[in-house]
């Protein structure tokens, strides 16, 4: 099974419409991320978690919201899609038992389409 | 800001080595990396390089760092049709304890036949 899953892995929508995607890891990891990735742009953070109560904002927050509910999940909600958030997102988790300690591990991403 | 550079393209023929380059601006970084990201699937971790080393050998795979130049490169010997993908050099650092990567843009390297 794999250490980080996400869910849907494709998803089509229309403007305003709000959506969520998840995440889920089984590695035990206490950081957890969320990136979009455009082409020619590379990834960019969106938010970023340390712990259940530790929530941060990435180079490109406006517009996401997300929501640790647990150590293990990491959700990512678009509030009111627009078609510039259509994207590659990918979760990403950390821990600091890792060798080295800032190595993050990827998702298989989400492909997200606003109409 | 930190910034991390990699050319965009890079085509070799199959048996070739590849080398991809990537420099970046952040003298502080910790440890720097390169993730291999094939299509349709997200970034998987191929090596990392510690800031004070300058050469990493795993197979295939070499990594040489220029800490004065911050200059970084990994080299696939014998290159395969499997190799094909975007390929991202990453700087970490620990600021304030923050755990971030810091990913360039992506090289996608073609290999022909």
């Amino acid at each position: 099974d794999a250490d980080v899953t996400q869910t849907p892995r494709n998803r089509i929508t229309k403007t305003g419409k709000r959506i969520m995607l998840e995440c889920s890891q089984t590695k035990g990891h206490d950081r957890m991320y969320w990136y979009r990735q455009d082409p020619g742009l590379g990834l960019r953070l969106i938010y970023y978690s340390f712990d259940v109560k530790d929530i941060n904002k990435g180079e490109i927050s406006d517009g996401y919201s997300v929501s640790r509910q647990a150590q293990a999940k990491f959700s990512l909600s678009l509030e009111s899609a627009i078609p510039n958030q259509t994207a590659l997102y990918f979760c990403a988790t950390g821990g600091y038992r890792e060798a080295p300690m800032d190595t993050q591990y990827f998702g298989p991403g989400t492909r997200l389409t606003v109409l | 800001g930190e910034d991390v550079e990699q050319s965009l393209f890079l085509s070799v023929r199959e048996g070739d080595s590849s080398v991809i380059n990537c420099t970046y601006t952040d003298s502080s970084s910790t440890y720097l990396y390169w993730y291999k990201q094939e299509p349709g699937a997200g970034l998987q971790l191929l090596t990392y390089i510690f800031s004070n080393m300058d050469m990493k050998q795993d197979q295939r795979l070499t990594v040489l760092l220029n800490k004065k130049d911050k200059h970084l490169s990994l080299r696939i010997a014998d290159t395969q049709t499997g190799d094909s993908a975007i390929y991202f050099c990453a700087e970490g650092n620990r600021r304030a304890g923050s755990y971030q990567l810091t990913f360039g843009k992506g090289t996608k390297l073609s290999v022909i036949p």
